[in-house]
């Protein structure tokens, strides 16, 4: 039971390169959430996801899409990199009773 | 809206003094409330939960809901407990997490 994997660990990329940020679950979730954490920001909620084929924006959804096509996959696209999104990237599973299960991260830079 | 603050970034503490990590919350239901931890580059991991009331790691937290804390204790701080602590709450609804407290144990 691996629990919630991401790939990969690090990413630097340049502005206005795009790529996906890949997370997976074999809990059989059924809610996912995408996450960035600044510092002195905390945890700010991208996208989630309540089911297949179900997804929704968070706080800070503007630059990054979601789709979830299966319930173990939620892969996070970044459409066009800025700097602005040079942060550390985690990916969650939410239990049955509400506690969620983090995936180790992935640490972007933006240059 | 729902809302978590934790009104303190930096808590330094001396080894074997007690700690109290602050978290205030806004919300209109009943809601379910969290303490995660995570410490050196690693990934959050759940601490505890208002609802199993148990002790984790010697770590205990109370729901008031009258004056809408649950601020997360400890007796004897310990230096590996230095970590980042986030309050989190949900109430049906996404997770709303707050920017966390960077809890220091000197000894």
């Amino acid at each position: 039971n691996a629990g919630v994997t991401q790939t990969p660990k690090f990413q630097v990329l340049k502005t206005g390169q795009s790529m996906t940020l890949q997370c997976a679950q074999d809990m059989n979730h059924e809610y996912m959430s995408w996450y960035r954490q600044d510092p002195g920001m905390g945890l700010r909620l991208i996208h989630y996801s309540v089911g297949a084929g179900i997804t929704d924006q968070g706080e800070v959804p503007n630059g990054y899409n979601v789709s979830r096509s299966t319930t173990e996959d939620f892969p996070l696209r970044l459409l066009s990199a800025a700097p602005s999104q040079t942060s550390v990237y985690f990916c969650a599973s939410t239990g049955n009773s509400y506690e969620q299960y983090f995936g180790p991260g992935t640490r972007l830079t933006v240059t | 809206a729902q809302r978590v603050t934790q009104p303190e970034k930096l808590l330094s503490v001396f080894k074997g003094a007690p700690v109290e990590l602050k978290c205030n919350y806004s919300y209109s239901g009943s809601p379910e409330l969290f303490w995660y931890v995570q410490y050196s580059r690693q990934r959050l991991q759940l601490l505890l939960r208002h609802i199993s009331r148990e002790s984790i790691k010697g770590f205990t937290a109370d729901l008031n809901k009258g004056e809408t804390s649950f601020h997360l204790k400890k007796p004897f701080a310990q230096e590996e407990d230095s970590a980042m602590y986030y309050c989190a709450l949900t109430g049906n609804t996404p997770l709303v997490f707050g920017k966390g407290t960077r809890l220091s144990v000197i000894a």
